[in-house]
Protein backbone atom coordinates (compact mmCIF):
# COMPACT_ATOMS: atom_id res chain seq x y z
CA UNK A 1 0.00 0.00 0.00
CA UNK A 2 2.73 1.85 0.45
CA UNK A 3 3.78 1.46 -3.29
CA UNK A 4 3.88 4.66 -5.95
CA UNK A 5 3.92 3.14 -9.49
CA UNK A 6 5.46 5.18 -12.26
CA UNK A 7 5.08 4.60 -15.97
CA UNK A 8 6.41 5.28 -18.64
CA UNK A 9 9.76 3.60 -18.03
CA UNK A 10 11.46 5.69 -20.58
CA UNK A 11 10.20 8.42 -22.80
CA UNK A 12 11.60 9.75 -26.08
CA UNK A 13 10.73 12.96 -27.29
CA UNK A 14 11.18 15.59 -29.91
CA UNK A 15 11.99 19.12 -29.31
CA UNK A 16 9.32 21.19 -28.57
CA UNK A 17 6.96 18.67 -27.76
CA UNK A 18 5.09 17.46 -24.33
CA UNK A 19 6.54 14.83 -22.03
CA UNK A 20 3.81 13.53 -19.69
CA UNK A 21 4.93 10.80 -17.14
CA UNK A 22 2.61 9.48 -15.07
CA UNK A 23 2.02 8.02 -11.43
CA UNK A 24 -0.35 6.13 -8.97
CA UNK A 25 -1.02 5.44 -5.45
CA UNK A 26 -2.75 3.05 -3.33
CA UNK A 27 -2.71 4.64 0.43
CA UNK A 28 -4.94 7.72 0.92
CA UNK A 29 -2.80 8.91 3.70
CA UNK A 30 -0.27 10.37 1.52
CA UNK A 31 -0.50 14.35 1.82
CA UNK A 32 2.41 15.34 -0.32
CA UNK A 33 2.99 14.72 -3.62
CA UNK A 34 6.59 15.41 -5.45
CA UNK A 35 8.57 15.28 -8.81
CA UNK A 36 12.45 15.04 -9.06
CA UNK A 37 14.68 15.71 -11.76
CA UNK A 38 18.27 13.61 -11.61
CA UNK A 39 21.06 13.75 -13.84
CA UNK A 40 23.54 10.99 -14.24
CA UNK A 41 25.90 11.12 -11.34
CA UNK A 42 23.75 13.79 -9.02
CA UNK A 43 21.50 13.82 -6.50
CA UNK A 44 17.64 14.61 -7.58
CA UNK A 45 16.98 18.06 -7.05
CA UNK A 46 12.68 19.33 -6.48
CA UNK A 47 10.85 20.36 -9.51
CA UNK A 48 7.53 20.91 -8.29
CA UNK A 49 5.29 19.60 -5.55
CA UNK A 50 1.54 19.44 -4.82
CA UNK A 51 -0.97 18.56 -2.49
CA UNK A 52 -4.34 16.69 -2.68
CA UNK A 53 -6.05 19.74 -2.19
CA UNK A 54 -4.93 21.15 -5.57
CA UNK A 55 -5.83 19.65 -8.68
CA UNK A 56 -3.34 21.24 -10.69
CA UNK A 57 -0.14 23.44 -10.48
CA UNK A 58 2.04 25.41 -12.83
CA UNK A 59 5.32 26.07 -12.82
CA UNK A 60 6.84 27.53 -15.72
CA UNK A 61 6.89 24.60 -18.25
CA UNK A 62 6.38 22.19 -15.72
CA UNK A 63 2.83 21.37 -14.70
CA UNK A 64 1.30 18.79 -11.96
CA UNK A 65 -1.92 17.31 -12.60
CA UNK A 66 -3.48 15.48 -9.72
CA UNK A 67 -6.70 13.51 -9.81
CA UNK A 68 -7.19 12.55 -5.80
CA UNK A 69 -10.10 10.06 -7.00
CA UNK A 70 -8.04 8.37 -9.31
CA UNK A 71 -5.17 8.35 -7.03
CA UNK A 72 -3.17 9.53 -9.78
CA UNK A 73 -1.13 12.63 -10.69
CA UNK A 74 1.18 13.18 -13.38
CA UNK A 75 3.80 15.75 -14.59
CA UNK A 76 3.85 17.36 -17.93
CA UNK A 77 6.83 18.97 -19.40
CA UNK A 78 5.85 21.62 -22.06
CA UNK A 79 7.99 22.32 -25.27
CA UNK A 80 10.57 19.72 -24.12
CA UNK A 81 14.44 20.46 -24.77
CA UNK A 82 17.25 18.50 -24.91
CA UNK A 83 18.46 19.90 -21.48
CA UNK A 84 15.28 18.28 -19.71
CA UNK A 85 16.50 14.82 -20.56
CA UNK A 86 17.21 13.35 -17.55
CA UNK A 87 15.50 10.97 -14.93
CA UNK A 88 12.48 11.92 -13.22
CA UNK A 89 11.09 10.66 -10.11
CA UNK A 90 7.44 11.12 -8.50
CA UNK A 91 7.31 10.74 -5.01
CA UNK A 92 4.51 10.30 -2.09
CA UNK A 93 4.98 11.35 1.32
CA UNK A 94 2.70 11.26 4.67
CA UNK A 95 0.68 7.78 5.90
CA UNK A 96 2.35 5.87 8.23
CA UNK A 97 5.88 6.35 6.84
CA UNK A 98 5.87 9.80 8.49
CA UNK A 99 8.49 12.85 6.77
CA UNK A 100 9.59 9.82 4.70
CA UNK A 101 9.47 9.75 0.59
CA UNK A 102 8.41 7.19 -0.86
CA UNK A 103 9.84 7.32 -4.73
CA UNK A 104 8.22 6.07 -7.91
CA UNK A 105 10.10 3.98 -10.12
CA UNK A 106 11.52 6.70 -12.37
CA UNK A 107 11.71 7.71 -16.12
CA UNK A 108 14.30 8.21 -18.31
CA UNK A 109 13.80 11.04 -20.72
CA UNK A 110 15.33 11.53 -23.89
CA UNK A 111 14.71 14.71 -25.82
CA UNK A 112 16.11 14.86 -28.94
CA UNK A 113 17.07 18.17 -30.76
CA UNK B 1 17.57 27.84 -1.43
CA UNK B 2 18.66 25.17 1.38
CA UNK B 3 21.89 23.46 0.31
CA UNK B 4 23.09 19.80 1.23
CA UNK B 5 26.64 19.03 0.51
CA UNK B 6 28.07 15.40 0.95
CA UNK B 7 31.81 14.41 0.89
CA UNK B 8 33.72 12.49 -0.97
CA UNK B 9 31.66 12.74 -3.83
CA UNK B 10 33.69 9.54 -4.79
CA UNK B 11 35.51 7.23 -3.04
CA UNK B 12 37.16 4.06 -4.01
CA UNK B 13 38.30 1.71 -1.00
CA UNK B 14 39.43 -1.85 -0.63
CA UNK B 15 37.51 -4.80 0.40
CA UNK B 16 37.48 -4.94 4.12
CA UNK B 17 38.15 -1.47 5.41
CA UNK B 18 35.52 0.99 5.95
CA UNK B 19 34.36 4.64 4.57
CA UNK B 20 32.74 7.28 6.18
CA UNK B 21 30.78 9.59 3.98
CA UNK B 22 29.64 12.93 5.27
CA UNK B 23 26.45 14.89 4.83
CA UNK B 24 26.22 18.57 6.16
CA UNK B 25 23.08 21.12 5.77
CA UNK B 26 25.05 24.15 4.56
CA UNK B 27 22.41 26.90 5.18
CA UNK B 28 19.61 25.19 7.94
CA UNK B 29 19.68 22.99 10.55
CA UNK B 30 18.57 19.61 9.73
CA UNK B 31 16.41 17.91 12.48
CA UNK B 32 16.22 14.51 10.58
CA UNK B 33 18.07 13.30 7.53
CA UNK B 34 17.69 10.16 5.28
CA UNK B 35 19.85 8.33 3.67
CA UNK B 36 19.31 6.19 0.57
CA UNK B 37 21.10 3.63 -1.87
CA UNK B 38 20.77 3.67 -5.15
CA UNK B 39 22.00 1.19 -8.23
CA UNK B 40 22.40 2.26 -11.80
CA UNK B 41 19.01 3.64 -13.38
CA UNK B 42 16.92 2.09 -10.40
CA UNK B 43 15.08 4.42 -8.06
CA UNK B 44 16.21 5.47 -4.80
CA UNK B 45 15.84 3.21 -1.89
CA UNK B 46 15.89 4.67 1.87
CA UNK B 47 18.55 2.79 3.88
CA UNK B 48 17.69 4.90 7.52
CA UNK B 49 16.26 7.68 8.79
CA UNK B 50 18.76 9.86 11.08
CA UNK B 51 17.25 12.05 13.89
CA UNK B 52 19.84 14.30 15.39
CA UNK B 53 20.39 13.57 19.16
CA UNK B 54 18.95 9.77 19.00
CA UNK B 55 19.61 6.39 17.69
CA UNK B 56 18.75 6.16 13.37
CA UNK B 57 16.31 4.01 12.15
CA UNK B 58 16.70 1.22 9.87
CA UNK B 59 15.15 0.01 7.49
CA UNK B 60 13.53 -3.45 6.79
CA UNK B 61 16.82 -5.43 5.30
CA UNK B 62 19.60 -3.02 6.34
CA UNK B 63 22.12 -4.25 8.29
CA UNK B 64 22.85 -1.37 10.98
CA UNK B 65 26.03 -2.72 12.00
CA UNK B 66 27.35 -2.48 8.52
CA UNK B 67 26.13 0.88 7.67
CA UNK B 68 26.90 2.80 11.08
CA UNK B 69 25.12 6.00 11.04
CA UNK B 70 25.77 8.91 13.32
CA UNK B 71 23.61 12.38 13.38
CA UNK B 72 26.06 14.58 16.33
CA UNK B 73 24.76 17.77 15.36
CA UNK B 74 22.11 19.99 13.51
CA UNK B 75 23.85 19.96 10.64
CA UNK B 76 25.66 16.73 10.20
CA UNK B 77 24.91 12.96 9.50
CA UNK B 78 27.30 10.71 8.78
CA UNK B 79 27.27 6.79 6.94
CA UNK B 80 30.01 4.73 7.55
CA UNK B 81 30.34 1.36 5.87
CA UNK B 82 32.01 -0.79 8.10
CA UNK B 83 34.48 -3.71 6.51
CA UNK B 84 33.47 -2.95 2.64
CA UNK B 85 33.03 -5.18 -0.21
CA UNK B 86 32.58 -4.86 -3.14
CA UNK B 87 28.96 -5.45 -3.18
CA UNK B 88 28.25 -2.81 -1.31
CA UNK B 89 29.82 -0.19 -4.32
CA UNK B 90 26.93 2.13 -5.12
CA UNK B 91 25.30 5.96 -5.05
CA UNK B 92 24.95 7.23 -1.67
CA UNK B 93 22.71 9.76 -1.43
CA UNK B 94 21.91 11.66 2.13
CA UNK B 95 19.30 14.21 2.27
CA UNK B 96 18.21 16.69 5.09
CA UNK B 97 14.94 17.98 6.12
CA UNK B 98 14.83 21.50 8.46
CA UNK B 99 11.24 20.07 9.90
CA UNK B 100 9.01 17.11 9.74
CA UNK B 101 7.05 19.05 7.71
CA UNK B 102 9.00 20.11 5.39
CA UNK B 103 10.46 19.38 1.61
CA UNK B 104 13.34 16.84 1.68
CA UNK B 105 16.76 18.60 0.31
CA UNK B 106 19.09 15.98 -1.53
CA UNK B 107 23.14 16.37 -1.38
CA UNK B 108 24.90 15.40 -4.77
CA UNK B 109 25.82 11.95 -3.72
CA UNK B 110 28.68 10.16 -2.56
CA UNK B 111 30.15 6.89 -5.34
CA UNK B 112 31.48 4.38 -3.45
CA UNK B 113 33.43 1.85 -5.55
CA UNK B 114 35.00 -1.24 -3.37
CA UNK B 115 37.64 -3.07 -4.94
Amino acid sequence: QQQVKQSPQSLIVQKGGISIINCAYENTAFDYFPWYQQFPGKGPALLIAIRPDVSEKKEGRFTISFNKSAKQFSLHIMDSQPGDSATYFCAARGGTSYGKLTFGQGTILTVHP
Amino acid sequence: GAVVSQHPSRVICKSGTSVKIECRSLDFQATTMFWYRQFPKKSLMLMATSNEGSKATYEQGVEKDKFLINHASLTLSTLTVTSAHPEDSSFYICSAVPDISYEQYFGPGTRLTVT
